[in-house]
């Protein structure tokens, strides 16, 4: 079955500077890649996905990159802010995503 | 339109009681799933629901756990007997579509079994 690796678990910045986060995946038939905030206490959200087909894809502040070849997507949040503190799960799906550990990200202001 | 609802949104049970979950997935939406998070670790699949039917539940951990969708609209997850290792969130999510697009999750039930 599917395997998602994600790293860091735990992701410390200033106000102000990226945050990137980085997934790998080992089958290589999954073709749909999405990210999920979760804040504390509340419901993990979508917020930005990526298909196969893609290489790329930004959305304001977050975009995410994809290779399929090496197997690997990321998650990049520019000029952080306190409001993104929260974690981060990747997935990579073909018909149940499966979910990597989670990040902790902390935006200190 | 309403989003998917479980309760309880905490449990405290003893090693040995039973305690039932409950999900109520969107309104329409066939596909209902059900995912557990231990501390730390990756949101793990358990199972998952078409309408009434179980389509997968090559997660579920053992059969201490019961999973149901009477009707295809509201579902139960049954621990009994729980154990400590059950502790964790079960969060459970609904979608139109398979594939792992449109999912919405609920806010979990977090379960700690002493």
């Amino acid at each position: 079955g599917e395997n998602v690796e994600q790293h860091p678990s735990t992701l410390s910045v200033q106000e102000g500077d990226s945050a990137v986060i980085k997934c790998t995946y080992s089958d290589s038939a999954s073709n749909y890649f999405p990210w999920y905030k979760q804040e504390l206490g509340k419901r993990p959200q979508l917020i930005i996905d990526i298909r196969s087909n893609v290489g790329e894809k930004k959305d304001q502040r977050i975009a995410v990159t994809l290779n399929k070849t090496a197997k690997h997507f990321s998650l990049h949040i520019t000029e952080t802010q306190p409001e993104d503190s929260a974690v981060y799960f990747c997935a990579a799906s073909l018909y149940i995503p499966t979910f990597g550990r989670g990040t902790s990200l902390i935006v200190h202001p | 339109e309403a989003g998917v609802t479980q309760f309880p949104s905490h449990s405290v049970i003893e090693k040995g009681q039973t305690v039932t979950l409950r999900c109520d997935p969107i309104s329409g939406h066939d596909n209902l799933y059900w995912y557990r998070r231990v501390m730390g670790k990756e949101i793990k699949f358990l199972l998952h629901f078409v309408k009434e039917s179980k389509q997968d539940e090559s997660g579920m951990p053992n059969n201490r756990f019961l999973a149901e969708r009477t009707g295809g609209t509201y579902s139960t997850l049954k621990v009994q007997p729980a154990e400590l290792e059950d502790s964790g969130v079960y969060f459970c999510a609904s979608s139109r579509m398979t594939g792992g697009y449109g999912y919405t999750f609920g806010s979990g039930t977090r379960l700690t079994v002493v």
